[in-house]
């Protein structure tokens, strides 16, 4: 069953906060967060392993709540180049490797 | 080096073509996929492969037909395919068996069906 993000759409100046949140109606094992610019392939931000687990990445974080089924991506004093496509992407059970994607949110900095 | 390579970058073909698409890896990963992805809209699975043998079949029409002949490349070959067929095809490839699987896309192929 596809994980529902939100916002669809953020719209941001640079230099602002967003988050990014990503639920699943299923246990999760992992979530992984991805980001693809138009044309592109998608990117690997990050992987969340257990409940409660944060991971950064420059300015770019996440947060992982296994009771909730929820993750959460964080981008602080955004720049131009985060614009895109942000997908979260989440396994259960033993097939690891079988993601299924959000339907993405549009992150759209500008200057 | 997490680079996934795909061949062709664009393809046109018409409905009665037969085509390929290929994928190259060469970071040791033993699994590897094909996605479809359509415009605004997030990859979907097609296949997966796991130690050179299919896994996994989204329920893909017979037109789709993938094969791995190593472990370090995949095809997808393309046979009578529908103009709805038009969409980014995208490679991936991991090291399965760990949680911390994380799955490294290439740049994708094109296609379009007219």
């Amino acid at each position: 069953q596809q994980p529902v993000q939100s916002p669809q759409a953020v719209i941001l100046r640079e230099g602002e906060d967003a988050v990014i949140n990503c639920s699943s109606s299923k246990a999760l094992y992992s979530v992984h967060w991805y980001r693809q610019k138009h044309g592109e392939a998608p990117v690997f931000l990050m992987i969340l392993l257990k409940g409660g687990e944060q991971k950064g990445h420059e300015k770019i974080s996440a947060s992982f709540n296994e009771k909730k089924q929820q993750s959460s991506l964080y981008l602080t004093a955004s720049q131009l180049s985060y614009s895109g496509t942000y997908f979260c992407g989440t396994a259960g059970g033993t097939s690891y490797g079988k993601l299924t994607f959000g339907q993405g949110t549009i992150l759209t900095v500008h200057p | 080096d997490t680079e996934v390579t795909q061949t062709p970058k664009h393809l046109v073909m018409g409905m009665t073509n037969k085509k390929s698409l290929k994928c190259e890896q060469h970071m040791g990963h033993r699994a590897m996929y094909w996605y479809k992805q359509k415009a605004k809209k997030p990859p979907e699975l097609m296949f997966v492969y796991s130690y050179e043998k299919l896994s996994i079949n989204e329920s893909v029409p017979s037109r789709f037909s993938p094969e791995c002949p190593n472990s370090s490349l995949l095809n997808l070959h393309l046979h009578a395919l529908q103009p709805e067929d038009s969409a980014l095809y995208l490679c991936a490839s991991s090291q399965p068996g760990t949680r911390q699987e994380t799955q490294y896309f290439g740049p994708g192929t094109r296609l379009l069906v007219l």
